[in-house]
C-alpha cells in the first residue's frame, strides 16, 4: 500500500512569488493534516480536511496560505506571496479513523520549501 | 496553551547503553500522548499512543510510560539503528473534532554509537 507521499520534495524561490505543495494521502484515509517545522521551531498544525471539507484552519498562519482539497482526495498548499518566514519543511498526514482514542497519523516526507 | 517541553535535547549513547528520554507536558485536557520517531529526510513515524496515567507500551527495544504531568521513553540496550530523532506529542480537549491535531514537542536527537 503507497503510503502519503508530497511533492516537490524541496522547492527554492524567491520572495513574492508563488508555490504550490501537493499531498496525496492514502487511499480511503478521509482525514488530511498539514504540518510545518520551521528552522529550529518544533512541527505545528496547520489545518485539517475531512474530506474535501476544512475540519480546523486555526493554525494557517495568514491569508497568504490557502489550502483545498478537491473531491476529497488529494490536497494542495498555495503561498502566494512566498516570504522569507514561510521557509521550513511541510509535512501532510492522513488517518482513516476519526473520534476519541484515535489519532495515529501517518506522515510524508515533508516539502522542503525555500524562500530567498 | 498547551505546552510540551522534551529533553535532553540530544543524547549520545553508547551501543546497549540504556537511557530514557522525558516529555513533560501542561495542557487543558489530555486526550493522549503520541510518541513518534523521525529519521533524516523522513516525515515522523508513528510508535506509541498513551491515554491515562500509569499505561506502558513497548515495542522491541521501546517502553513508554506516562504520568499525569510526563511522560518517559526507555530505551534498553540500544543499537546504532536506533539512532534518530524522538518527537512527543499531545493530543487534548482544544482539538475539539480535529483528533490528529497534535502540539509536538521540539525532539530529542538520539544518537547511539557502535
Amino acid at each position: 500500500e503507497a503510503g502519503v507521499t508530497q511533492f516537490p520534495s524541496h522547492s527554492v524561490i524567491e520572495k513574492g512569488q508563488t508555490v504550490t505543495l501537493r499531498c496525496d494521502p492514502i487511499s480511503g484515509h478521509d482525514n488530511l493534516y498539514w504540518y510545518r517545522r520551521v528552522m529550529g521551531k518544533e512541527i505545528k498544525f496547520l489545518l485539517h480536511f475531512v474530506k474535501e471539507s476544512k475540519q480546523d484552519e486555526s493554525g494557517m498562519p495568514n491569508n497568504r496560505f490557502l489550502a483545498e482539497r478537491t473531491g476529497g482526495t488529494y490536497s494542495t498548499l498555495k503561498v502566494q506571496p512566498a516570504e522569507l518566514e514561510d521557509s521550513g519543511v511541510y509535512f501532510c498526514a492522513s488517518s482513516f479513523r476519526q473520534g476519541p482514542y484515535t489519532g495515529e497519523l501517518f506522515f510524508g516526507e515533508g516539502s522542503r520549501l525555500t524562500v530567498l | 496553551e498547551d505546552q510540551v517541553t522534551q529533553s535532553p535535547e540530544a543524547l549520545r549513547l553508547q551501543e546497549g547503553e540504556s537511557s530514557s528520554l522525558n516529555c513533560s507536558y501542561t495542557v487543558s485536557g489530555l486526550r493522549g500522548l503520541f510518541w513518534y520517531r523521525q529519521d533524516p529526510g523522513k516525515g515522523p513515524e508513528f510508535l506509541f499512543t498513551l491515554y491515562s496515567a500509569g499505561e506502558e507500551k513497548e515495542k522491541e527495544r521501546l517502553k513508554a510510560t506516562l504520568t499525569k504531568k510526563e511522560s518517559f521513553l526507555h530505551i534498553t540496550a540500544p543499537k546504532p539503528e536506533d539512532s534518530a530523532t524522538y518527537l512527543c506529542a499531545v493530543q487534548t480537549n482544544a482539538g475539539g473534532t480535529s483528533y490528529g491535531k497534535l502540539t509536538f514537542g521540539q525532539g530529542t536527537i538520539l544518537t547511539v554509537h557502535p
